[in-house]
């Protein structure tokens, strides 16, 4: 079945740049998506269509696409951006939905 | 207000059934396709169950397809989950969410209710 890779955990300095990287065979041919899960809550959209960012998401969060990788770039990083991150595509052949394994994201 | 909110989780013994609503206000429900995605204990998202708009297409996950049966009532703007025989590893939070407009993405998440299967 299809799958997405995610890094477990990714470290960042408050105020630096983090970068999520999110694998997977033929994601070149597929949409990304990312959601930011903060604990005790539920996850919200934050990259859709690879790149494009839902009203209210901070323009700090940005979306790329090389090959069958997909990453969701944090430009800035604020303390309020530790969370865990998922990406997320959906296989064609199957209609089903697929999410990365979850990366967790630290504000050291 | 724009919202999801599920209902019906709580205890139930393997091999018991228990069904899930999600109750949505704030939008044309009838006009979006729905989800349920999973959260096991500290583990990651899983996606469980879509049904179209007009109750047409359905899929399901490998894991729960012929234990589980979605639907939706349009005219009571309410999303269900019927889990029969469940197993320990059902255990989880399980989320309704509204599928975006322009793909299969979600853009509106409920808070969850939290299914424990155990003895």
């Amino acid at each position: 079945s299809y799958g997405l890779t995610q890094p477990p955990s990714v470290s960042v300095s408050p105020g630096q740049t983090a970068s999520i990287t999110c694998s997977g065979d033929k994601l070149g041919d597929k949409y990304a998506f990312w959601y930011q899960q903060k604990p005790g809550q539920s996850p919200v959209l934050v990259i859709y269509q690879h790149s494009k960012r839902p009203s209210g998401i901070p323009e700090r969060f940005s979306g790329s696409k090389s090959g069958n990788t997909a990453t969701l770039t944090i430009s800035g990083t604020q303390a309020l951006d530790e969370a865990d991150y998922y990406c997320q595509a959906w296989d064609s052949s199957t209609a089903h939905v697929v999410f990365g394994g979850g990366t967790k994201l630290t504000v050291l | 207000e724009v919202q999801l909110v599920e209902s019906g989780g709580g205890l139930v013994q393997p091999g018991g059934s228990l069904r899930l609503s999600c109750a949505a206000s704030g939008f044309t429900f009838s006009s979006y396709s729905l989800n349920w995605v999973r959260q096991a204990p500290g583990k990651g998202l899983e996606w469980v169950s879509y049904i179209g708009s007009s109750s047409r297409t359905i899929y399901y996950a490998d894991s729960v397809k012929g234990r589980f049966t979605i639907s939706r009532d349009n005219a009571k703007n309410s999303l269900y989950l019927q889990m029969n025989s469940l197993r320990a590893e059902d255990t989880a939070v399980y989320y309704c969410a509204r599928e975006g407009d322009y793909d299969r993405y979600f853009d509106l998440w409920g808070r969850g209710t939290l299914i424990t299967v155990s003895s």
